[in-house]
């Protein structure tokens, strides 16, 4: 069956450090989205990506990257972790197409101390 | 900007009873909404979705209702039960895929 996947599920850094969050997906989606889940502010959305080698900034996006180079992956990096990253991060993908919604992956709960 | 939200940040029901659940939208151009049930330690599920040419939307005991003249969306759930326990979000689709997601609200189900 198809998923997404995101690893690791809990990662505890060190401010200052550049992290990576995985999100992997086999639905051979072409959009992939990052948020972050904070208490009181929902879901903010950081980074997107409409296909292969686009990315495109969201309302959160200071302190964060990524880079597509195939269908599947859109990893986020922290540059240089600080504490105010500290959250739950989701991944999400969607088909093309005006009437379909995103599939979430289970998240990422990012500490940084 | 313009945003999405929602009327209340818990609910409590009766299991057994309907459950209502209320969100609020601001951009009149928006085409499509959807709803999110988020259970703890889980991503975002799917529930219900309605584009704006619908003023309803029937489900599997979810309801979506959708008022443009007021820019509300309401998600009914029927008969709720201990599994409808979880945090609830309306989505607002804003550009080609983009989602702006509410504030969510909690429901509790009393037995």
């Amino acid at each position: 069956d198809a998923e997404i996947t995101q690893s690791p599920r809990h990662k505890i850094t060190e401010t200052g450090r550049q992290v990576t969050l995985a999100c992997h997906q086999t639905w051979n989606h072409n959009n992939m989205f990052w948020y972050r889940q904070d208490l009181g502010h929902g879901l903010r959305l950081i980074h997107y990506s409409y296909g292969v080698h686009d990315t495109n900034k969201g309302e959160v996006s200071d302190g964060y990257s990524v880079s597509r180079s195939n269908t599947e992956d859109l990893p986020l990096t922290l540059e240089s972790a600080a504490s105010s990253q500290t959250s739950v991060y989701f991944c999400a993908s969607s088909p093309d197409g005006r009437s379909y919604g995103y599939t979430f992956g289970s998240g990422t709960r990012l500490t940084v101390v | 900007g313009e945003s999405v939200g929602l009327h209340l940040p818990t609910l409590s029901v009766q299991e057994g009873d309907n459950s209502i659940i209320n969100c609020a939208y601001s951009n009149s151009a928006s085409d499509y909404f959807i709803w999110y049930k988020q259970e703890s330690g889980k991503g975002p599920q799917f529930i219900i979705d309605i584009r704006s040419n619908m003023d309803k939307r029937q489900g599997q005991r979810v309801t979506v209702l959708l008022n443009k003249t007021v820019k509300h969306l309401s998600l009914q759930i029927a008969a709720t039960q201990p599994g409808d326990s979880a945090v609830y979000f309306c989505a607002e689709r804003q550009g080609a895929q983009k989602l702006v997601f509410g504030q969510g609200t909690r429901l509790t189900i009393n037995p």
